[in-house]
């Protein structure tokens, strides 16, 4: 069954501290996958996307990597702010079809002063 | 603002009212996806339409919903007889091109509310 797990649910860290995010699939075949931040009340915004051949990518303070072999992908924020505090959202797409995307349900990131 | 735009962003209708939910994709862009979102979960894909095409409905319930996406307008998310368990938050995404390697564009969504 194609999934994809993030971990953890919530997470609570001071302004200015590192953090990193968590994404396990099982999605099969796999064609890309990208990380989305969710401000409450907004639609999600795409952060990266990477494919199979990619191990890294960043976006300013994000950085995301890929581990195809072990289905694992984790999202790295550096240097928290407070507008960071949103849902990070983990989809997985697999190949064969434009809508074959899995999200996953999210982390919610809380930066406090 | 040359983003995908959604109306209503709030709607809100009784046991057994029609809701439409529109979405026009961002410029350029040709094909539009229906998600629905609940409470502390991810979202879910409903539908992927083309102009005037129905690509993929394989998360649509079978009964009360339906989408369009004509040559002019918006896309148009429809349910009839709406009931408690439909309310949800609806975002439609767009994209230029319909393969999976291409970025999808959200708009703010409709946040369906049903008394």
């Amino acid at each position: 069954k194609n999934q994809v797990e993030q971990s953890p649910q919530s997470l609570i860290i001071l302004e200015g501290k590192n953090c990193t995010l968590q994404c396990n699939y099982t999605v099969s075949p796999f064609s890309n996958l990208r990380w989305y931040k969710q401000d409450t009340g907004r639609g999600p915004v795409s952060l990266t996307i990477m494919t199979f051949s990619e191990n890294t990518k960043s976006n300013g303070r994000y950085t995301a990597t890929l581990d195809a072999d072990t289905k694992q992908s984790s999202l790295h924020i550096t240097a928290s702010q407070l507008s960071d505090s949103a849902s990070y959202i983990c989809v997985v797409s697999a190949r064969a079809g434009a809508n074959n995307l899995f999200f996953g349900t999210g982390t919610r990131l809380t930066v406090i002063p | 603002n040359a983003g995908v735009m959604q109306n209503p962003r709030h709607l809100v209708r009784r046991r057994g009212q029609e809701a439409r939910l529109r979405c026009s994709p961002m410029k350029g862009h040709s094909h539009v996806y229906w998600y629905r979102q609940l409470p502390e979960e991810g979202l879910k894909f409903m539908v992927y339409l083309q102009k005037e095409n129905i690509i993929d409905e394989s998360g649509m319930p079978k009964e009360r919903f339906s989408a369009e996406f004509p040559k002019e307008g918006p896309s148009i998310l429809r349910i009839q007889q709406v009931v408690r368990g439909d309310s949800a938050a609806y975002f439609c995404a767009s994209s230029p091109q319909g393969y999976s390697n291409q970025p999808q564009h959200f708009g703010d969504g409709t946040r369906l509310s049903i008394l």
